[in-house]
């Protein structure tokens, strides 16, 4: 199938490290991606990862990727108030058509 | 680098009106657009791509008869929701590429159909 997860919410405290997980089910994915959404507003690509890396870090963002278990992680240390948003974790395959997860809205509190 | 614009930012219209929406790359030529609706709290779901000079590929279970797109130029893509009903209402979000793997979003579009 076609299904990208994604915990529905998480919580955390000001800087704290979020970790945000997502699982996929097709092994011939290429690139996975890592957008964030504002309220009321569109997708922002905050990084990405092709398929045959383990890790990528940029700045305060950590994605790693275990590809046997077919998981994905967003790493975000420090995180700020700024960064409530939510996360969607995304995954192409051979061709541009983006399959989106469902969503993971990070709460940030003082 | 890589903007996308979005025209309206929002709409409201009445029944059994249309629609059009406008997705604009202001910084680079698109070879592909996309297009997107999102019901609250809920992910994307791609709706069509298209690409510049040729017709658009629906995604199955969108009418391409209720929603026209045309992509008549390499930095422009419009979406015409036609004889919209409340059930239309929505946030459309574009995003346009030019070349492989990656996207470019645009703002969105938030359709209201009273």
């Amino acid at each position: 199938g076609e299904d990208v997860e994604q915990s529905l919410f998480l919580s955390v405290r000001e800087g704290d490290s979020s970790v945000i997980n997502c699982t996929y089910t097709d092994s011939s994915s290429t690139y996975l991606y890592w957008y964030k959404q504002e309220p009321g507003a569109g997708l922002q690509l905050l990084t990405y990862i092709f398929s045959n890396m383990d890790m990528k870090q940029d700045q305060r963002l950590t994605v790693l990727l275990n590809k046997k278990d077919k998981h994905l992680s967003l790493r975000i240390a420090d995180t700020q108030t700024g960064d409530s948003a939510i996360y969607f974790c995304a995954e192409t395959r051979y061709t541009d058509k983006l399959i989106f997860g469902t969503g993971t809205r990070l709460q940030v509190f003082p | 680098g890589a903007v996308v614009s979005q025209h309206p930012s929002w709409v409201i219209c009445k029944s059994g009106t249309s629609v059009k929406i406008e997705c604009r790359s202001l910084d680079f030529q698109a070879t592909t657009m996309f297009w997107y609706r999102q019901f609250p709290k809920q992910s994307l779901m791609l709706m069509a791509t298209s690409n510049e000079g040729s017709k658009a590929t629906y995604e199955q279970g969108v009418e391409k008869d209720k929603f026209l797109i045309n992509h008549a130029s390499l930095t422009l893509s419009t979406l015409t929701v036609t004889s919209a009903h409340p059930e239309d209402s929505s946030f459309y979000i574009c995003s346009a590429s030019f070349g492989p793997y990656e996207q470019y979003f645009g703002p969105g579009t938030r359709l209201t159909v009273t």
